[in-house]
């Protein structure tokens, strides 16, 4: 079955620039989304189709992807982006498929 | 404002069935694909079945196929996903979720533990 592999953590410092790096076979083909999940809540979606922002979504999360690798990249790092990210796509089909998540500690 | 609530999560034991059902408002449900995802304690997300507006085509997770199935009833806002054969595997906390090729709002999820 497809998948899709990202790193278990990256730790940052306050301001320091994060990457979450997100890699898959179709991703040359298909699109990269990622979701933000803090501790105890639903995820949220903060990237769609690779580098597009949601409306409310700070301009310091952006997103990227070349190849079989997607980038979601934290500019300035806060306190506040402390979470698991999770990338999702598809297969060849319709079915969805999750990273495994990667925990962002800042501190 | 998007909405989506879901209730139906309980303990089961292994071998039991479940159905759980997702309320919908704020937008044209009848217009939308659905989708359920999954999260089991500690772990990441698991996509597990997505349906089409009208529900005549069906997604599912080889883990689950056969043995859940998602359906809606338009005319009520509402997403079902019809669980049996539960293992303990199964146990999770189960997100629905608007949206085909990806997810954009998702519910607060409701908690199914399989266990004796």
């Amino acid at each position: 079955s497809y998948e899709l592999t990202q790193p278990p953590s990256v730790s940052v410092s306050p301001g320091q620039t994060a990457r979450i790096t997100c890699s898959g076979d179709a991703l040359p083909k298909k699109y990269a989304y990622w979701y933000q999940q803090k501790s105890g809540q639903a995820p949220v979606l903060v990237i769609y189709e690779d580098s597009k922002r949601p409306s409310g979504i700070p301009e310091r999360v952006s997103g990227s992807s070349s190849g079989t690798m997607a980038t979601l990249t934290i500019s300035g790092a806060q306190v506040e982006d402390e979470a698991d990210y999770y990338c999702y796509s598809s297969d060849s089909g319709i079915n969805g498929v999750f990273g495994g998540g990667t925990k962002l500690t800042v501190l | 404002e998007v909405q989506l609530v879901e209730s139906g999560g309980a303990l089961v034991q292994p071998g039991g069935s479940l159905r759980l059902s997702c309320a919908a408002s704020g937008f044209t449900f009848n217009k939308y694909w659905m989708t359920w995802v999954r999260q089991a304690p500690g772990k990441g997300l698991e996509w597990v079945a997505t349906i089409k507006e009208e529900g005549s085509e069906k997604y599912y997770v080889d883990s689950v196929k056969g043995r859940f199935t998602a359906s809606r009833d338009n005319a009520k806002n509402s997403l079902f996903l019809e669980m049996n054969s539960l293992r303990g595997d199964d146990t999770a906390v189960y997100y629905c979720a608007r949206g085909m090729r990806y997810p954009d709002y998702w519910g607060q999820g409701t908690l199914v533990t399989v266990s004796s």
